[in-house]
């Protein structure tokens, strides 16, 4: 069954500090996509960054990088130099096919970030 | 501007009362998905479809129901079967493939009064 871990229910990291948000991931289908979301207080969902199976290189997207480590499963966001806007919940997301009916997203519990001024 | 619409933002239903959540697209997205958040917690698939007449239920089917009679339009009925709806629903969409995102509505926040 496919799943998504994240062991870390809140974080804090020092404004302009760099922060790690651990995912693991579980699929035994070779090919899937890997997503990170952002949710702020209001409750929008803010897609980040993507990162394919097939892909060799670690995606970045301005101060936010994926380090993708397949054999071990694992797909951590990186955020460089924090800021206070970065408080939120963010969400590591996997997709797959299911079960012959298109794809479909499995999202994990969350890491709920602070940001300390 | 494409994106996704959800409506309204804040609902409230008595008890033994079937209320409908609407969400619209205008990305010409095939595939339309539901999920279910409680306070702090991840999201739960409630209903998903890749194209129009057909969904299949996802992980907490039980007391909802969807249609999708047009490719822009998804509801999610939540019927007095629920037991606990009080919940922030959220609506997305996205096109075919495992390397493309889903694009999701603002949610609606339903409260059982």
């Amino acid at each position: 069954a496919q799943k998504i871990t994240q062991t870390q229910p809140g974080m804090f990291v020092q404004e302009k500090e760099a922060v790690t948000l651990d995912c693991t991931y579980d699929t035994s289908d070779p090919s899937y996509g890997l997503f990170w979301y952002k949710q702020p207080s209001s409750g929008e969902m803010i897609f980040l960054i993507y990162q394919g199976s097939y892909d060799q290189q670690n995606a970045t997207e301005g101060r936010y990088s994926l380090n993708f480590q397949k054999a071990r499963k694992s797909a951590n966001l990186v955020i460089s130099a924090s800021q206070l806007g970065d408080s939120a919940m963010y969400f590591c997301a996997m997709r797959v096919f299911a079960d012959n009916y298109g794809q479909n997203f499995v999202f994990g519990p969350g890491t709920r970030l602070s940001v300390l001024p | 501007d494409g994106g996704i619409t959800q409506s309204p933002k804040y609902l409230f239903r008595k008890e033994g009362q079937n209320v409908t959540l609407s969400c619209e697209q205008n990305l010409n997205h095939d595939a339309m998905y539901w999920y279910r958040q409680d306070p702090g917690q991840g999201l739960r698939l409630i209903y998903y479809s890749q194209i129009v007449n057909d969904f299949q239920k996802g992980d907490i089917a039980e007391g909802y129901s969807v249609s999708r009679e047009k490719k822009e339009s998804f509801p999610l009925t939540v019927t007095s079967a629920q037991k606990n709806p009080t919940a922030f629903y959220l609506c997305a969409s996205s096109i075919p493939g495992v390397g493309t995102e889903a694009f999701f509505g603002q949610g609606t926040r339903l409260t059982v009064v």
